[in-house]
C-alpha cells in the first residue's frame, strides 16, 4: 500500500553539487511526473514520462536531467545545482486521469 | 493551452461556516478538473474530479464542486466548515500529452485558514 515513494525526504545541497532524486511507485502506472512547488507558484512540471525508456520536457526543464529505466522508478537528476532550484519537488504517477504523489522532496541549495 | 485561474490566495472562514474556494479555466477541449488538497509537509491528495457526466461531483471530507461549462468555472465548497480543513487547495486541468498521458497544470493554490 505504499503507492508513490520520494526518497530522500529533505536534502542540502551546496551550489554546483549534483544529486538525483528517487521516485518510486508500486502501482504498474504507465506515467509519471516530476513537478516542483514554489510559494505562490502552484506546481510545475518538469519531466515527465509515458512509460518505460522514455521521457519529455515539461515546463521547466532546464537544469534538470530524468531517466526511466524501469517502469517503476523515475529519477531526478540535478547535475550541478543551483540556489534557484531550492523548492519542494514532488513525483506523480498515473494511469488514466487520477495522479497519485508522492510526499516530496525538500531541497535546499546554498 | 490550457490554464487555471484561483482568485484569492488566502481565504479565511469560521468553523462551521460555507466554505466556497474560487476555480476558473481556460481550455480549448472538453476539461477534466480537479481539486486537490495539502496538508502542511505532506503531498498532494485528490479531493474530487470532473471528467464527463454530472456536472456536480461529491468528493471526499464533505467537499463538492460544480462543472459550470457557461461560467468556466469549478468552485468548490463545504457547507460547514471543520479545523481540519485548514489546508492549501489546488483545482487543477488536465489535457492530454503527446505519446499518452496527461498532464495537470495547477492554480497557485489557496490557503483555507478556519478560525474558532
Amino acid at each position: 500500500n505504499a503507492g508513490v515513494t520520494q526518497t530522500p525526504k529533505f536534502r542540502v545541497l551546496k551550489t554546483g553539487q549534483s544529486m538525483t532524486l528517487l521516485c518510486a511507485q508500486d502501482m504498474n502506472h504507465e506515467y509519471m511526473y516530476w513537478y516542483r512547488q514554489d510559494p505562490g507558484m502552484g506546481l510545475r512540471l518538469i519531466h515527465y514520462s509515458v512509460g518505460e525508456g522514455t521521457t519529455a520536457k515539461g515546463e521547466v526543464p532546464d537544469g534538470y536531467n530524468v531517466s526511466r529505466l524501469k517502469k517503476q522508478n523515475f529519477l531526478l537528476g540535478l547535475e550541478s545545482a543551483a540556489p534557484s532550484q531550492t523548492s519542494v519537488y514532488f513525483c506523480a504517477s498515473s494511469q488514466t486521469y487520477g495522479y497519485t504523489f508522492g510526499s516530496g522532496t525538500r531541497l535546499t541549495v546554498v | 493551452a490550457q490554464s487555471v485561474t484561483q482568485l484569492g490566495s488566502h481565504v479565511s472562514v469560521s468553523e462551521g461556516a460555507l466554505v466556497l474556494l474560487r476555480c476558473n479555466y481556460s481550455s480549448s477541449v472538453p476539461p477534466y478538473l480537479f481539486w486537490y488538497v495539502q496538508y502542511p509537509n505532506q503531498g498532494l491528495q485528490l479531493l474530487l474530479k470532473y471528467t464527463t457526466g454530472a456536472t456536480l461531483v461529491k468528493g471526499i471530507n464533505g467537499f463538492e464542486a460544480e462543472f459550470k461549462k457557461s461560467e468556466t468555472s469549478f468552485h468548490l465548497t463545504k457547507p460547514s466548515a471543520h479545523m481540519s480543513d485548514a489546508a492549501e487547495y489546488f483545482c487543477a486541468v488536465t489535457y492530454i500529452l503527446t505519446g499518452g498521458g496527461n498532464k495537470l497544470t495547477f492554480g497557485t493554490g489557496t490557503q483555507l485558514k478556519v478560525e474558532l
